[in-house]
């Protein structure tokens, strides 16, 4: 079976552009989760889709959004890119949410550069 | 303020050689906590996952340790291999509503011949 999938891999977009990343879950995963990694940190929460309802929303501006599909795939689109939204975007999926804490498995990445 | 504090930041230790990292953190309500992998550029992989009434968990030559009272947590590697080199990531999940995880900045190890 295959993993989480996401695309493109590495993007290069200059300040003020859109981008809009791409994520596919592990076939009957429902939930998906966006992390944002900046070079030597730790994964930053952006947003958490369940069912194709947002659940979980992290610290990030308005310029962040994303929506779940009928499929379960999902988008994370970024507006007005800032030199500083330059990072490692991670998709992860699991089972569904909740308490219990469904593992999350996370796909390779988007490195995105903004010049 | 992060939540999840790791020490040491980085280490480099030699083949076969065992090492220890530290996890400390500060997440509450508390739910499960877990020890990901990550080799550059790519992302986290589990290693484990423990819950408020497990206090240690192995995976191979990984060991997770966990003390719920001292809110610590430990990653003991074994007779570490060149394929050890990565990153390694404690997160602790909040028992809400929907199990939000808090990232650790990560411990880089190297692993050298």
């Amino acid at each position: 079976d295959a993993g989480v999938t996401q695309s493109p891999t590495h993007l290069i977009k200059t300040r003020g552009q859109h981008v809009t990343l791409r994520c596919s879950p592990i076939s009957g995963h429902k939930s998906v989760s966006w992390y944002q990694q900046v070079l030597g940190q730790g994964p930053q929460f952006i947003f958490q889709y369940y069912e194709k309802e947002e659940r979980g929303r992290g610290n990030f501006p308005d310029r962040f959004s994303a929506r779940q599909f009928p499929n379960y795939s999902s988008e994370l689109n970024v507006n007005a890119l800032l030199l500083g939204d330059s990072a490692l975007y991670l998709c992860a999926s699991s089972l569904a949410t909740g308490l219990v804490g469904y593992e999350q498995f996370f796909g390779p990445g988007t490195r995105l550069t903004v010049l | 303020k992060n939540q999840v504090e790791q020490s040491p930041q980085s280490l480099i230790i030699l083949e076969g050689k065992n090492c220890t990292l530290q996890c400390n953190y500060t997440v509450s309500p508390f739910s499960n906590l877990r020890w990901y992998k990550q080799d550059t550029g790519r992302g986290p992989v589990s290693l484990t996952i423990m819950t408020f009434s497990e206090n240690t968990k192995s995976n191979g030559r990984y060991t997770a340790t966990l003390d719920a009272d001292t809110k610590q947590s430990s990653l003991h590697i074994t007779a570490s291999q060149l394929s050890d080199s990565a990153s390694y990531i404690c997160v602790v999940s909040e028992a809400d509503s929907w199990g939000k995880l808090q990232f650790g900045a990560g411990t880089q190890v190297v692993v050298t011949p």
